[in-house]
């Protein structure tokens, strides 16, 4: 079955650092997420992403933050400077246009900012 | 935009007894709803989806579009059914989560 793949699976870096989460959607879907999990909170919506651009954003998702896909396969999120309060599971998912059904989430990225 | 209320932060059943978890939804479309279960520190998996109306675990859902509602129900609960439990719905291309509520089976 496809999965949904991200780099790497713990990431620690030091607070001011940019870190960049690396996501490899499913290959022949379209909409590309984001989503944060703080450790005993709730799935916090980030980002979604299509044709390149962004389609919709959270008022989480402020200028700290920047989405790209850089080739045919990778879809990345990078938090600039990071800050204590980034530390959280990061979670990307990829599905086929306007479809739930291929909706698929990933591993997640959990980030330690120290 | 949609959004998707948890009433209960916590619940705590023992084993064998039913339980019911609430979900009410608001959305000006058609809903697709989604219940999806994290274990401890684990990824989100799906549990199921209002449109196969199948039951996953012994669990099953109903979507009630007059009540607004999605609440999950299982008539026995088993220990390991403990985790976290979020109500998801599916509109304008995205899927939005409900604060979840985290389920604990007691022996």
């Amino acid at each position: 079955e496809p999965e949904v793949t991200q780099t790497p699976s713990h990431q620690v870096t030091q607070m001011g650092q940019e870190v960049i989460l690396r996501c490899v959607p499913i290959s022949n879907h379209l909409y590309f997420y984001w989503y944060r999990q703080i450790l005993g909170q709730k799935v916090e919506f980030l980002v979604s992403f299509y044709n390149n651009e962004i389609s919709e954003k959270s008022e989480i998702f402020d200028d700290q933050f920047s989405v790209e896909r850089p080739d045919g396969s990778n879809f990345t999120l990078k938090i600039r400077s990071t800050k204590l309060e980034d530390s959280a599971m990061y979670f990307c998912a990829s599905s086929e246009q306007g479809s739930s059904f291929g909706y698929t989430f990933g591993s997640g990225t959990r980030l330690t900012v120290v | 935009a949609q959004r998707v209320t948890q009433p209960e932060k916590l619940l705590s059943v023992f084993k064998g007894a039913p339980v019911e978890l609430k979900c009410n939804y608001s959305y000006s479309g058609s809903p697709e709803l989604f219940w999806y279960v994290q274990y401890s520190r684990q990824r989100l998996q799906l549990l199921l989806r209002h449109i196969s109306r199948e039951s996953i675990k012994g669990f099953t859902a109903d979507l009630n579009k007059g009540e607004t509602s999605f609440h999950l129900k299982k008539p026995f609960a088993q220990e390991e059914d403990s985790a976290m439990y979020y109500c998801a719905l599916w509109g304008n291309n995205d899927m939005r989560f409900g604060a979840g509520t985290r389920l604990t089976v007691k022996p």
